[in-house]
């Protein structure tokens, strides 16, 4: 689904940087989502976002920092990257102008590699 | 919170065969369950739903059903073809308040045998 895009698509990066994730949605949705895959362990949220000025962390939010630039951005920072946070990382959006609970539309997901 | 578990983390069938996936959730304010397939190297996508409203939802060969009193759904897939092969995750949502979270459980990784 090429309406949500994420950037970079691969990343490796070394332990101690700071590194940013982006995402950028062009379906409309006010909800964004951060969500980090592992192996055997699926799907963990990380952050979410209403709105703009609605920011909330997940699960599995120490290590990590999001800005919500304008409705369609949303991104992730690693403030100082560390091996346990190489993973796969996936944005999502969904509308909460649809009967909720609704879909969620997930991005092509970035391979972040911390050496 | 919600707590939602999959089995089995693999599943392994002949092409024509049915494959089931299980979830079991804990939380009894759960009233949506959605599937999401995830084929190789591909973002999750959803494939089907099921509100607490209903018992059974079907869309070719790909059904729901939900057990409320149990806290379990499962999802079946009849006549399987090689492109079911993906990783499954079942998930769970509370319509509490405003927000809906979704909780996933951990996958199951569906392979067809042609």
């Amino acid at each position: 689904d090429a309406d949500v895009t994420q950037t970079p698509r691969n990343r490796i990066t070394k332990t101690g940087k700071r590194i940013m994730l982006e995402c950028s949605q062009t379906k409309g949705h006010d909800r964004m989502y951060w969500y980090r895959q592992d192996p055997g362990l699926g799907l963990r949220l990380i952050y979410y976002s209403f709105d703009v000025k609605d920011i909330n962390k997940g699960e599995i939010s120490d290590g990590y920092s999001v800005s919500r630039q304008a409705q369609a951005k949303f991104s992730l920072s690693l403030e100082s990257a560390i091996p346990n946070q190489t993973a796969l990382y996936f944005c999502a959006t969904s509308d909460s102008g649809t009967p909720p609970p609704a879909e969620q539309y997930f991005g092509p997901g970035t391979r972040l590699t911390v050496t | 919170g919600e707590n939602v578990e999959q089995h089995p983390s693999t599943l392994s069938v002949q092409e024509g065969d049915s494959a089931v996936i299980k979830c079991t959730y804990s939380d009894s304010a759960s009233n949506y369950f959605p599937w999401y397939k995830q084929e190789l190297g591909k973002r999750p996508q959803l494939i089907i739903d099921i509100r607490s409203n209903v018992g059974e939802k079907k869309d070719q060969r790909i059904a729901v059903t939900l057990n409320k009193t149990a806290k379990h759904f499962s999802l079946h897939i009849t006549e399987t073809q090689p492109e079911d092969s993906a990783v499954y995750f079942c998930a769970a949502t509370p319509n509490s308040g405003g927000y809906q979270k979704v909780t996933f459980g951990t996958g199951t990784k569906l392979q067809v045998i042609p």
